[in-house]
């Protein structure tokens, strides 16, 4: 089945500069992987997928690429503010039916 | 447009008690999924819910149920607690098929003495 494992458990990084969080993966099978955002005393949330079969997309100040030779993706924010702290989780789809299987999670933290 | 919903908020029982979680589902989504969230660590499947039939499960013990609602909502049953059963419970939203868009709730803590 896959796993997905992020990198660091904690980023700490100064406001506007560029953060970068990654993650590797072990099914070279899957579709597609999505970032979720999880701030404190919530649920995560949806911040970007890619599919497959790119290498590459862009939201707003997001970025995610995708390298499947070596099964690694990451997740680039720009201009980072403090609302972008956070825990930072990849998830990629599971072998059951609806299940996602998410890594453990990068803390960002950012610094005024 | 209403997200998902969940409660309670928060819920203490002991060891051996049994627990009933409530969500209401993302308007317009006919599927549940509910997932546990120890600390620190990322979310875990527990089951999923579509046509008020299970149709996924993790690698949870039996002890762990649910049922789903014509109106899509759905409740997870947790029987015989023990104390590793202490984390929060989410619940995701989504369309059938459609697992890459889940929505979350903002979950329930539970808390077994």
């Amino acid at each position: 089945g896959e796993s997905v494992g992020l990198h660091l458990p904690t980023l700490s990084v100064q406001e506007g500069d560029n953060s970068i969080i990654n993650c590797a993966y072990s099914n070279s099978a899957s579709d597609y992987f999505i970032w979720y955002k999880q701030e404190s005393g919530k649920g995560p949330q949806f911040i970007i997928d890619i599919r497959s079969n790119m290498d590459k997309r862009q939201g707003q100040r997001v970025t995610v690429l995708l390298n499947k030779t070596v099964k690694h993706l990451s997740l680039q924010i720009a201009a980072t503010q403090p609302g972008d702290s956070a825990v930072y989780f990849c998830a990629a789809p599971g072998g059951s039916q609806g299940n996602l299987i998410f890594g453990k999670g990068t803390k960002l933290s950012v610094k005024p | 447009e209403t997200g998902v919903t969940q409660s309670p908020t928060h819920l203490i029982k002991t060891r051996g008690q049994q627990v009933t979680l409530r969500c209401s589902s993302q308007s317009g989504h006919n599927t549940v999924s509910w997932y546990q969230q120890a600390l620190g660590q990322g979310p875990q499947f527990i089951f999923q819910y579509y046509r008020e039939e299970e149709n996924g499960r993790g690698n949870f013990p039996p002890r762990f149920s649910g049922l789903q609602f014509p109106n899509y909502s759905s409740e997870l049953n947790v029987n015989a607690l023990e104390l590793d059963d202490s984390a929060l419970y989410l619940c995701a939203s989504s369309l059938a098929g459609v697992v890459a868009e889940q929505f979350f709730g903002p979950g329930t803590r539970l808390t077994v003495l």
